[in-house]
């Protein structure tokens, strides 16, 4: 069962564009959300996280809102730049006893020179 | 601080045979993690290791297992290999104490094959 559905599968974005990311989820236990961000042949490497207490976080270029009673949330690529090209996942997890992180599908970024 | 690293890089394996894959945490890091990354399934837990015990498994087959060793480094076994087990197997590591989150920092990654 998916319990972190992501959108869209590809991206392409013009450089300088901003580029938008969503995810759902339906655990509601879930109280931490990621987002990774994978380079080809590298491990993927946190890029920045939210708690549901938050609405909003924003770490330079990149922004998380999250909508707790929709159970959603989106990561926000500002001015993209060709280096932002990547794969990028959301996820999610509980602090409790599972502490597995649980990734959404992942969304292949091309930002374009 | 050296990062996670993960042996060998890449294995070619046939049906049938068996694999062992190996990890070492960032040092001071307690809990090793280990996914299974594929372009269908993308990428799934399969077991989590904390002061040499299982903490957590996903759900996968019994033929896939795991130990942690006392200065935390942490291996990977998979008996009986199939041909959907060719995958990009990545192991994460973070501190792992507490109630709250601790972040996982993911080594590169060993590449599997199965012919």
């Amino acid at each position: 069962q998916q319990q972190v559905k992501q959108s869209p599968q590809s991206l392409i974005v013009q450089k300088g564009g901003i580029s938008i990311i969503n995810c759902a989820y339906e655990n509601t236990a879930f109280d931490y959300f990621p987002w990774y961000q994978q380079f080809p042949g590298k491990g993927p490497a946190l890029l920045i996280a939210i708690r549901p207490d938050v609405s909003e976080k924003k770490e330079g270029r990149f922004t998380i809102s999250f909508n707790k009673s929709a159970k959603q949330f989106s990561l926000h690529i500002m001015d993209s730049q060709p280096g932002d090209s990547a794969t990028y996942f959301c996820a999610a997890i509980t602090s409790g006893s599972a502490r597995q992180l649980t990734f959404g599908s992942g969304t292949q970024l091309t930002v374009l020179p | 601080k050296a990062g996670v690293t993960q042996t060998p890089r890449y294995l070619i394996k046939t049906r049938g045979q068996q694999v062992t894959l190996s990890c070492s945490p960032i040092s001071g890091h307690r809990s090793v993690s280990w996914y299974q990354q594929t372009p269908g399934q993308g990428l799934q837990f399969l077991f989590e290791y904390f002061s040499e015990t299982q903490r957590n498994k996903g759900n996968f087959p019994g033929r896939f297992s795991g130990r942690q060793f006392s200065n935390s480094r942490s291996e990977m076994n998979v008996s009986t290999l199939e041909l959907g087990d060719s995958a990009l197997y990545l192991c994460a590591s973070s501190l792992g104490g507490g109630g709250t989150y601790n972040e996982q920092f993911f080594g590169p990654g060993t590449r599997l094959t199965v012919l």
